[in-house]
């Protein structure tokens, strides 16, 4: 099992440029999640998936962020134009999500610098 | 919303033990986790426990859960360097699949 799959490693780009981060999760989870982790703090959700549909994109700055999983697999994150600010690393997560403990497993990350 | 608070910072000796501590707010927790992240990598689950337990051991780790004061801490026994590492608590509301992580804790551990 190869885990969750993330790409690229390491991404800089210049302010308003567009960027594109790449997840394939655990084979069989239903559930995605993207979260942006900011240096020296905690993740933050972006947004979840339940197969293919986004259930809680409160947190996704839906003018520059966009999302997607198509077949309720793979999933794409997308920021344009990036600013500043968006420079973190992002992580994407999936789950066999039921009535018991919600386990998260995590890829690697995908870090952000924005010049 | 939730909000989950740790202290930032934690220093101890090889050998000693480690006391990760951890406040939430939602009531409604009904998991709570603790994951480890080293440098470069993703989270990783350590442990969980389910509210309606107030300790769970699992060989060195053990979690205690006093939710009356929504208070969660991780005990590391004999630390070792390798133990050195930033630690999140994070917990799930019943009903729908949202975990929140805290602020993490970073552990270093001192030869």
């Amino acid at each position: 099992e190869a885990g969750v799959v993330q790409s690229p490693r390491y991404k800089i780009i210049e302010k308003k440029q567009p960027v594109a981060f790449w997840c394939n999760p655990i084979s069989g989870h239903n559930t995605l999640y993207w979260y942006r982790q900011n240096l020296g703090q905690g993740p933050e959700l972006l947004i979840r998936y339940e197969n293919e549909e986004a259930v809680d994109d409160s947190q996704l700055p839906k003018d520059r962020f966009s999302a997607e999983r198509l077949k309720g697999v793979d999933s794409t994150l997308k920021i344009q134009p990036a600013e500043l600010g968006d420079s973190a690393v992002y992580l994407c997560a999936s789950s066999l999500s039921g009535t018991g403990a919600n386990v998260l497993t995590f890829g690697a990350g995908s870090r952000l610098t924005v010049l | 919303g939730e909000d989950v608070e740790q202290s930032l910072f934690l220093s101890v000796r090889e050998g000693d033990s480690s006391v990760i501590n951890c406040t939430y707010t939602d009531s409604s927790s009904t998991y709570l986790y603790w994951y480890k992240q080293e440098p470069g990598a993703g989270l990783q689950l350590l442990t969980y426990i389910f509210s309606n337990m107030d300790m769970k051991q699992d060989q060195r780790l053990t979690v205690l859960l006093n939710k009356k004061d929504k208070h969660l801490s991780l005990r590391i026994a004999d630390t070792q360097t390798g133990d050195s590492a930033i630690y999140f608590c994070a917990d799930h509301s019943g009903g729908y699949q949202k975990v929140t992580f805290g602020t993490g804790t970073k552990l270093q551990v001192i030869p």
